[in-house]
């Protein structure tokens, strides 16, 4: 199982350029969620979907988009990247409360 | 809503030393996760508590959860250079307070680094 898989690892963008971080599970699992890592401040939630066509901001949704049109993905999307979003990004995925993570996406916005 | 704090933020020890971190919830959770991530990774789940005042182990590792389900403790006895990393706690609020048990809101961590 390759479990929760990103792309890309790396990623520079300018300001104003646009991208979307893909993610994807092969658990079959219902939840599935992305999340911000800021350095020494923990993981903050963008979005997050419960089950395919379903989707909800969660605590700095701003900036981003999201769709689950499938059980197993679920991109993020940044319209008009600003230097605010440079961070390591995080997709995970679960089928009760314990979550698996991908190996992350390190996004810079120069 | 929801706050999770953790304490302390860092802490260096030498290896052999003992460690222990804590975590406080705003709110009675349904349960406490513990997550580890080594510098450059990803969170890694270790452990899930479920039961008021639960208490359980992993080798060196041993967690606790709250008589109240509000706060936990992780304490590593004997520290070794592969116990470093972030360690970060989780939970979701009590479904008895109309919170739902798949969102989780996490700790900032704390960061462990052993001098060998």
């Amino acid at each position: 199982n390759a479990g929760v898989t990103q792309t890309p690892k790396f990623r520079i963008l300018k300001i104003g350029q646009s991208m979307t971080l893909q993610c994807a599970q092969d658990m079959n699992h219902n939840y599935m969620y992305w999340y911000r890592q800021d350095p020494g401040m923990g993981l903050k939630l963008i979005y997050y979907s419960v089950g395919a066509g379903i989707t909800d901001k969660g605590e700095v949704p701003n900036g981003y988009n999201v769709s689950r049109s499938t059980t197993e993905d679920f991109p993020l999307r940044l319209e008009l990247a600003a230097p605010s979003q440079t961070s390591v990004y995080f997709c995970a995925s679960s089928k009760g409360t314990i979550q698996y993570f991908g190996a992350g996406t390190r996004l810079s916005v120069l | 809503g929801q706050q999770v704090m953790q304490i302390p933020q860092y802490q260096h020890v030498q290896e052999g030393e003992d460690f222990t971190t804590y975590c406080n919830s705003s709110t009675t959770l349904s349960n406490i996760q513990w997550y580890k991530q080594r510098p450059g990774g990803h969170p890694v789940f270790l452990i899930q508590l479920v039961k008021s005042g639960e208490v359980k182990k992993q080798k060196r590792l041993t967690f606790q959860f709250g008589e109240a389900k509000k706060n936990s403790s992780l304490h590593i006895t004997a520290t070794q250079t592969t116990d470093v990393g972030t360690y970060f706690c989780a939970g979701p609020p009590s479904t008895g307070s109309g919170g739902s048990n798949y969102k989780l809101t996490f700790g900032k961590g704390t960061l462990l680094t052993v001098n060998p």
